[in-house]
Formats: structure tokens, C-alpha cells, sequence
């Protein structure tokens, strides 16, 4: 079965970097995107951005473009979120998720993985 | 940016009721609208996508339906897993390419 497992939580201090590491099984990694979507502490949900496994074409959320890379490394069948010069409001669960537009931009999210915490604080 | 405006915020019903929740976009997005559904300290899980297409292993009593503007997705007898927190989400070629509702809280009531 499809499965996304993601690395475990995070306590940053502000302008700190993150990287959150998603490693995919029971699939053709390289045959779709993953997608990174964030969710503040009782909030809602947040799309980050998206990355093709299958030729690494990368589109991301302008209010995070210049702090936010994505990254594949389809040996190994894991993406990776690095996040940059974190702020407090950058505390949330990242979630990493499968999405069948590998090629065109991002589309939607069929499997997700369990979520990452990462605390920015002081 | 595509705004996506979920009502009610909170829905408040009894197992074996019907639920009607809406999703109401700024904006044409044609039938590029997915649901998803979020319990309690667990990640989303796909509903469905381009309007009605119903994900794998979505029990029959759900169903999606609408264009253009306007979304609905209902459960027709709710069960007791069904109180959870519902979002939709479009894509669309504007920035952001990706955006989600606020989200709809079902509740038992």
C-alpha cells in the first residue's frame, strides 16, 4: 500500500532552517509530485508547494518562495522540504502528500504522510 | 488568488442524518475542486477530486457534485466517523495555484 513517511518533529529557534525528509513507498516514486502543505495549530490547511519525482520541475506558494526548497532524490525514493530563516509563525504540522500530476503542476493529494511538527521559538 | 468560501462553519447534526456542505469559489475553477476530510489528529484524507469523482475507499454515502462556482459535498446517513472537519481545495493556473477553504466542522450534535 501507498505509504509516506515523514521524519520526526523539530523545535527551531527563529531564523533557523528546517528540512523535512518524506520517504514514499508501495509506488513508482518517479510516476508522480509530491506535494508540501502546512497546518498552524488549529488552523487550516496551507499549500506550500509542489515537486515533480518525475523530472523535478518545482512551482511554489509565492509568500514562500526565496525561503522554500523542494527537493527529490528518486535513489532513494524521498522528498525533501527545506525551509529557511523560520519565524514563529512558521510553527505548524508539515505535511508531505502524493499527487498524480507529475508533470503539469500540482493537482491533488490521494495519500498523505503522518505530519511533522516543527516548533519555531525562542 | 482564488478565494474558497466553506459554509456553514460548523455543522451540527445526529448520526443517520443527511449533511450538506458548500464551497463557493471566488472565481470559475470548472470542475478543478477536490474535498477532503480531517479527523482529529490525523492528516487529510482525499474525498474527491475534480467535483465527483469519488477516491478509493469512499464509502457510496458520500457524494460531490457542482461546477464553475459553486460545490456540495453530502453524506447522505452520517456515521459516527464522519464528525470531523471537512476543507475543499481548486487548483487553477493563477497564484497560488493551490488553494483550500476554511474548513467546515461537522459535529455531533
Amino acid at each position: 500500500q501507498v505509504q509516506l513517511l515523514q521524519s520526526g518533529a523539530e523545535v527551531k529557534k527563529p531564523g533557523a532552517s528546517v528540512m523535512v525528509s518524506c520517504k514514499a513507498s508501495g509506488y513508482t516514486f518517479s510516476s508522480y509530485a509530491i506535494d508540501w502543505v502546512r497546518q498552524a495549530p488549529g488552523q487550516g490547511l496551507e499549500w506550500m508547494g509542489w515537486i515533480s519525482a518525475y523530472n523535478g520541475n518545482t512551482n511554489y506558494a509565492q509568500k514562500l518562495q526565496g525561503r522554500i526548497t523542494l527537493t527529490t532524490d528518486t535513489s532513494t525514493n524521498t522528498a525533501y522540504m527545506e525551509l529557511r530563516s523560520l519565524r514563529s509563525d512558521d510553527t505548524a504540522v508539515y505535511y508531505c502528500a502524493r499527487d498524480p500530476r507529475r508533470s503539469i503542476g500540482p493537482g491533488q493529494f490521494d495519500s498523505w504522510g503522518q505530519g511533522t511538527l516543527v516548533i519555531v521559538s525562542s | 488568488e482564488i478565494v474558497l468560501t466553506q459554509s456553514p462553519a460548523t455543522l451540527s447534526l445526529s448520526p443517520g442524518e443527511r449533511a450538506t456542505l458548500s464551497c463557493r469559489a471566488s472565481q470559475s475553477v470548472g470542475t478543478d475542486l477536490a474535498w477532503y476530510q480531517q479527523r482529529p489528529g490525523q492528516a487529510p484524507r482525499l474525498l474527491f477530486y475534480d467535483s465527483s469523482n469519488r477516491a478509493t475507499g469512499i464509502p457510496a454515502r458520500f457524494s460531490g457534485s457542482g461546477s464553475g462556482t459553486d460545490f456540495t459535498l453530502t453524506i447522505s446517513s452520517l456515521e459516527p466517523e464522519d464528525f470531523a472537519v471537512y476543507y475543499c481545495q481548486q487548483r487553477s493556473n493563477w497564484p497560488p495555484p493551490i488553494t483550500f477553504g476554511q474548513g467546515t466542522r461537522l459535529e455531533i450534535k
